[in-house]
């Protein structure tokens, strides 16, 4: 099956600056890739997704490139602030046969944002 | 438009007992996803309803069981709880089955003692 493995599993950066995660799935039929973010007991919470057929999408401070070649896409964030603290998700979804909306997800990673 | 949501949000059970949860998926959407989520094995798929039918099974032993109403409201049951079932549980929902944004309901959060 999908294996999704994502790096680092923590990350400290100081607000302003840019934050990078990135992950690697084992898949090439995966063809659907969302990425959530996740608040000290809240639920998980989609910020982007991309899809196989697009490289790169960007929403205002947030961006995820995509290389299907290499089965990896990693999360950018510019000018990071407190609130971007938090834990962050990637996921892949397998396209074949039965698959239907089954995510599988990576590990995590704990995002900490330093005034 | 209401979200997703799950009822309870916290339960605590005794080893041995078992334990329903209840999902309640967005307004038109029809399929609904569960989730186990654990600090050690971080997010993991349990299963999808679609259409009150299961589309997919994560790898869970066979005393994880779910189902779906013709509202696409799910449920799933977990009977003979051991402790390494204390989690929290996640579903999804999504509109579709394989093409849908998976939105997450705040999920119930299960304690075994």
């Amino acid at each position: 099956g999908e294996n999704v493995e994502q790096h680092p599993s923590t990350l400290s950066v100081q607000e302003g600056d840019s934050a990078v995660i990135k992950c690697t799935y084992s898949d090439s039929a995966s063809n659907y890739f969302p990425w959530y973010k996740q608040e000290l007991g809240k639920r998980p919470q989609l910020i982007i997704d991309i899809r196989s057929n697009v490289g790169e999408k960007k929403d205002q401070r947030i961006a995820v490139t995509l290389n299907k070649t290499a089965k990896h896409f990693s999360l950018h964030i510019t000018e990071t602030q407190p609130e971007d603290s938090a834990v962050y998700f990637c996921a892949a979804r397998w396209a074949g046969g039965a698959a239907g909306n089954k995510l599988t997800f990576g590990g995590g990673t704990r995002v900490l944002v330093k005034p | 438009k209401a979200g997703v949501t799950q009822t309870p949000r916290y339960l605590i059970k005794t080893r041995g007992q078992q334990v329903t949860l209840s999902c309640s998926p967005i307004s038109g959407h029809r399929s609904v996803s569960w989730y186990q989520q654990t600090p050690g094995q971080g997010l993991q798929f349990l299963f999808e309803y679609f259409s009150e039918t299961q589309r997919n099974k994560g790898n869970f032993p066979g005393r994880f069981s779910g189902r779906q109403f013709s509202n696409s409201r799910s449920e799933m049951n977990v009977s003979t709880l051991e402790l390494g079932d204390s989690a929290l549980y996640l579903c999804a929902s999504s509109y579709d089955s394989g093409q849908g944004t998976a939105f997450f309901g705040q999920g119930t959060r299960l304690t075994v003692v």
